[in-house]
């Protein structure tokens, strides 16, 4: 059972350029999420999606969009990627939300941008 | 933004030692209060998913209890081992889960 699968696992970006991050899940889970995690901030929510077709914004969602075509692939695109943008990104599913269901986490994908 | 603050920040302890850290988060709205183990290089993996008051949750060595009303969650781990090391998150769920910023667990043998 592959999960939950983040791609590039790491990424190499100059400013300005477009970059999608690539995340799929086969659990079938109705919610997905993209988080990025810096140092002493810890997780912070980019975009969600509580069931295809559907997004909401985060915490931090400026300079990244999202898109639910289907309920296995979400998708977090930088538009025109900026050096604040380097970070760790994770993307996380559940199965019905998270009011009681544990989150999945992919791999996380690590991206520097120069 | 909803707050959700962990303390302590860092625990070093010894191996077979007990220890217990604090997350605390509004007592307003609650739906869900969730623990992830989270070890370098890996990515976080739930431990607990609480939804009651009073809740109590065990897996193993670690245990977990819930205070909606105030606001808390303690997580207990016994005996600790060095494979505990690791970091702990909580997060709050409501519409979305809002994770703290995680204690950071060192066990020494």
């Amino acid at each position: 059972i592959a999960g939950i699968t983040q791609a590039p696992t790491s990424q190499i970006l100059a400013a300005g350029r477009r970059m999608t991050l690539r995340c799929t899940q086969d659990m079938r889970h109705n919610a997905m999420y993209w988080y990025r995690q810096d140092l002493g901030l810890g997780l912070r929510l980019i975009h969600y999606s509580n069931t295809a077709g559907t997004t909401g914004k985060g915490e931090v969602p400026d300079g990244y969009s999202v898109s639910r075509a289907n309920t296995d692939d979400f998708p977090l695109t930088l538009a025109s990627a900026v050096p604040s943008q380097t970070s760790v990104y994770f993307c996380a599913s559940s199965d019905s939300g998270v009011l009681n269901t544990e989150a999945f986490f992919g791999q996380g994908t690590r991206l520097t941008v120069v | 933004i909803l707050n959700v603050e962990q303390s302590p920040q860092s625990l070093h302890v010894q191996e077979g030692d007990s220890t217990n850290f604090t997350c605390s988060f509004p007592s307003s709205n609650f739906y869900a209060l969730h623990w992830y183990r989270w070890e370098t290089a890996k990515s976080p993996e739930a431990l607990f998913v609480m939804t009651l008051n009073g809740d109590e949750k065990k897996k193993g060595r670690i245990s977990a209890t819930l205070n909606t009303k105030e606001g808390y969650s303690y997580l207990y781990i016994k005996g600790s081992q060095p494979e505990d090391s690791a970091t702990y998150l909580c997060a709050f769920g409501w519409s979305t889960l809002t994770f703290g910023k995680g204690t950071m667990l060192l066990v020494s043998p």
